[in-house]
């Protein structure tokens, strides 16, 4: 069974650094994209970025460029989004997604979530 | 970029059939996503490439996608179906992921 597990919720203040986690099962972790998600409070689904475990290859959309860090663990089969300095605008649910489908041009399962708070 | 629009909300009785829209320049060149995410839960897919459920989901649900419309379609719709729905295409000249800005289905 696939299964996508996510790191807990987290609070944190403005200036902070900060590295969720995204830990695969159940699947050839190597083999298919892991992207990231983000979804602000009462608002829609938006992709921030996504990474090919197998050689570490990352796509960022333009939005998101120079703002977050995407890393992968192979030995652990763990992808990670990483800030080095949080914004109040940071707060959102973040959520990882396997890429996949037929034609591998949607995310066929996702993880639980992880929530981010940032507030001084 | 690419803007994919969906009306905010679409409200239907039980039993009847909901429509939901998501409007893009030359959609039907495209595949479409449609995801369903209840409330405090994870996004889950529903219809892939326009008219294929993944295993698991009910045959109520199909897709369709032509012009510059795609449509999800929600047949005898349940209580249990009230949620937000999200389509979603992927723009391989620019290798980004677009989601459109959700639909609440309301049950009436």
């Amino acid at each position: 069974e696939v299964q996508l597990v996510q790191s807990g919720a987290e609070v944190k203040k403005p200036g902070e650094s900060l590295k969720i986690s995204c830990q695969a099962s159940g699947y050839t972790f190597s083999r298919y994209w892991i992207a990231w998600v983000r979804q602000r409070p009462g608002k829609g689904l938006e992709w921030m970025a996504i990474i090919y475990p197998g050689d570490s290859e990352t796509r960022f959309s333009p939005s998101m460029q120079g703002h977050v860090t995407v890393s992968v663990d192979k030995s652990t089969a763990t992808v990670y989004l990483e800030w080095s300095s949080l914004q109040a605008a940071d707060s959102a649910m973040y959520y990882c997604a396997r890429r996949g489908g037929k034609y591998e041009l949607n995310f066929d399962y996702w993880g639980q979530g992880s929530q981010v708070i940032v507030t001084a | 970029s690419y803007v994919l629009t969906q009306p905010p909300s679409v409200s239907v009785t039980p039993g009847q059939t909901a429509r939901l829209t998501c409007g893009g320049n030359d959609i039907g060149t495209r595949s479409v996503h449609w995801y369903q995410q209840k409330p405090g839960q994870a996004p889950v897919l529903v219809v892939q490439d326009d008219n294929d459920r993944p295993s698991g989901i009910p045959d109520r649900f199909s897709g369709s996608n032509s012009g510059n419309t795609a449509t999800l379609t929600i047949s005898r719709v349940e209580a249990g179906d009230e949620a937000d729905f999200y389509c979603q295409v992927y723009i391989r000249s620019s290798d980004l992921w677009v989601f459109g800005g959700g639909t609440k289905l309301t049950v009436l």
